[in-house]
């Protein structure tokens, strides 16, 4: 079984621009959640969603917005890119809307760099 | 912000020792997982340890939670060389933030 993919794996954008990243979550899983990772700190949580749904939102702006697909693929987007925003951005899915009982999978990563 | 804080912050062994990491977090939980990250890659899911549990094994891996000091460590035996990594706690919290809170991590180095 194929895990959790993510693409692209590199990016280079502009400042200003915008950007689509995607995940397509290991089969059967219905929880996609997204993380930023700024170098040299942890992941840092952006969105749940849970059966199409968002289900939870961390402490981004409203530049950054996901939605989930029928088929459990996600995308992230983020608009008007600014420098801080250059990051591993990291895909995971699990089987349960908390994961209770079970451990998140994630994706290698996209990294992003805004120039 | 970093729930978890984890220490040391970068640690280097011999191969064949034993390493430990601590984890500090702040509010109550459901569950507390241990993650692995090489160089910058996706993490990997080592172990998961329940707010009712007290300790946890996983073949070279043994978990331990003390919720009344709000804090794990992770302990990693007879290291290998393939050890070498960041390791990240990170916290399922009680109630309801559907979301992973992850410290800050710490670099394990493993000298062949």
């Amino acid at each position: 079984d194929a895990g959790v993919t993510q693409s692209p794996t590199h990016l280079i954008k502009t400042r200003g621009q915008h950007v689509t990243l995607r995940c397509s979550p290991i089969s059967g899983h219905k929880s996609v959640s997204w993380y930023q990772q700024v170098l040299g700190q942890g992941p840092q949580f952006i969105f749940q969603y849970y059966e199409k749904e968002e289900r939870g939102r961390g402490n981004f702006p409203d530049r950054f917005s996901a939605r989930q697909f029928p088929n459990y693929s996600s995308e992230l987007n983020v608009n008007a890119l600014l420098l801080g925003d250059s990051a591993l951005y990291l895909c995971a899915s699990s089987l349960e809307r908390q994961g209770l009982g079970y451990g998140y999978t994630f994706g290698s990563g996209t990294r992003l760099t805004v120039v | 912000s970093q729930q978890g804080e984890e220490d040391p912050q970068a640690l280097s062994i011999q191969e064949g020792e034993n390493a430990t990491m601590n984890c500090s977090y702040k509010t109550s939980i459901n569950n507390l997982q241990w993650y692995r990250q090489n160089s910058g890659r996706g993490l990997v899911h080592l172990i998961l340890i329940r707010s009712n549990e007290r300790e946890k094994h996983s073949g070279r891996l043994r978990v331990t939670l003390d919720t009344s000091k709000k804090s794990s460590s992770l302990l990693i035996t007879a290291s290998r060389a393939a050890d070498t990594a960041s390791y990240f706690c990170a916290t399922d919290a009680n109630p309801g933030r559907r979301a992973l809170t992850f410290g800050s991590g710490t670099r394990l180095q493993v000298q062949p």
